[in-house]
């Protein structure tokens, strides 16, 4: 069974980049044909979500916040990334990586659990 | 980008009870519908995928039904552990997904 974990600074200063890993376990970032995605939680809000990498390597990032991310695949140590750039205290929020359940049209599986950036200086 | 409503925003209701949650999208998205259950300081779990097949594991009270703009999902019996909050989310427009603003679920 697949096992993702969030890891990263939890406190960011504003302008600066916001970079997290997610870890997986119990399978390989680079095989299976899994879409490997991203998705924050503001404090006290809703789900949005941030774009995904394709264990090909493609990637995908929601158009509002498109100018600012990369997401990245590191087959070596089986994990993939996020890199959110000129953060501002809007970007404060629980960040969380998931991979498909059931390829692109079957929701978000196994999830991560979540790690707190806060954009502070 | 495809709008997703859910209603009601929130909801009060007892152990045993049956409630029905509802999720409209801006527009059709055919049967490409998933449902979440979210508990506090958890991650989000998928409980019902593209409008009404069961995640492994999640009890059959759950059920989900719909297509084109609107969903539901009803919890049949409710029982402590369900209380929540719940989201749909689209993935019609697959590769750019959109969820519901929520629904909280709480006891009565």
């Amino acid at each position: 069974q697949v096992h993702l974990r969030e890891s990263g600074p939890g406190l960011v200063k504003p302008s600066q980049t916001l970079s997290l890993t997610c870890t997986v376990s119990g399978g390989s970032v680079s095989s299976g044909g899994y879409y490997w995605y991203w998705i924050r939680q503001q404090p006290g809000r809703g789900l949005e979500y941030i774009g995904y990498i394709f264990s090909a390597g493609n990637t995908y990032y929601n158009p509002s916040l498109q100018s600012r991310v990369t997401i990245s695949l590191d087959t070596s140590e089986n994990h993939f990334s996020l890199k959110l750039s000129s953060v501002t205290a809007a970007d404060t929020a629980v960040y969380y990586c998931a991979r498909d359940a059931y390829g692109d049209y079957g929701g978000f599986g196994p999830w991560g659990q979540g790690t707190l950036v806060t954009v502070s200086s | 980008d495809i709008q997703m409503t859910q209603s009601p925003s929130s909801l009060s209701a007892s152990v045993g009870d049956r409630v029905t949650i509802t999720c409209r999208a801006s527009q059709s998205i055919s049967i490409y519908l998933n449902w979440y259950q979210q508990k506090p300081g958890k991650a989000p779990k998928l409980l019902i995928y593209t409008t009404s097949r069961l995640e492994s594991g999640v009890p059959s009270r759950f059920s989900g039904s719909g297509s084109g703009t609107d969903f539901t999902l009803t919890i049949n019996s409710l029982q402590p552990e369900d209380f929540a909050t719940y989201y749909c989310q689209q993935s019609y427009s697959t590769p750019m997904y959109t969820f519901g603003q929520g629904t909280k679920l709480e006891i009565k």
